[in-house]
């Protein structure tokens, strides 16, 4: 089966740097994907890592080691509007097409 | 502007009736997906669809049928069987294998 452990909760200032972590099991990986998610919302996709190493976008950065099968996303200059639900997601091959199997999220809440 | 939509936003029907959500894309992608998203949980996969007149299981489709005439469109039915139908149901089409664009989702509850 695919699993995938993130932490459920994460506070953290605004202005400052926090990491969230990204633990997977699963048969067969493309890669890792990360979604954000407000609250009522729609995911909306990030960031992606196919292969080892940091991805940087903006104030964003996803890193990869797939010999650790460990991700984790990086959040710099935090803002208020940072506040929402941060899912990891393993591509993973599926039948002429691919599959994204979720974590559970992370809910981040940026404090003043 | 090119986007995904699904209606309606709310949907309300009573235990045993089957209902259909309806998810509709101009992006002109071939694949298609819908998940189902239970308070503080993360998405999970019911069906998707690579091309038109084919679609796959996902990881929870008992109780769920699709269809995919058209490449714009991808509904959903839950149907009786479904034992537990009330959550929040999302639509997504993707042209790459790395990023899926998601619909609003739609809120079904069960009275």
């Amino acid at each position: 089966g695919q699993s995938l452990e993130q932490p459920s909760e994460v506070t953290a200032v605004e202005g400052a740097i926090v990491q969230i972590n990204c633990t997977y099991q699963t048969s067969g990986f493309y890669g890792l994907s990360w979604y954000q998610q407000h609250d009522g919302g729609a995911p909306t996709f990030l960031s992606y890592n196919g292969l080892d190493g940091l991805e940087e976008t903006g104030r964003f950065s996803s890193f990869l080691s797939r010999s650790d099968s460990y991700g984790y996303l990086l959040l710099q200059e935090l803002q208020m509007k940072d506040s929402a639900s941060y899912f990891c997601a393993v591509s993973r091959p599926g039948a002429g097409s691919y599959q994204l199997t979720f974590g559970k999220g992370t809910k981040l809440s940026v404090i003043p | 502007d090119g986007g995904i939509t699904q209606s309606p936003k709310y949907l309300f029907r009573k235990e045993g009736q089957n209902v259909t959500l309806s998810c509709e894309q101009n992006l002109n992608h071939d694949a298609m997906y819908w998940y189902r998203q239970d308070p503080g949980q993360g998405l999970r996969l019911i069906y998707y669809s690579q091309i038109v007149n084919d679609f796959q299981k996902g990881d929870i489709a008992e109780g769920y049928s699709v269809s995919r005439e058209k490449k714009e469109s991808f509904p959903l039915t839950v149907t009786s069987a479904q034992k537990n139908p009330t959550a929040f149901y999302l639509c997504a089409s993707s042209s790459e294998y790395n990023e899926q664009f998601f619909g609003p989702g739609t809120r079904l509850t069960v009275l």
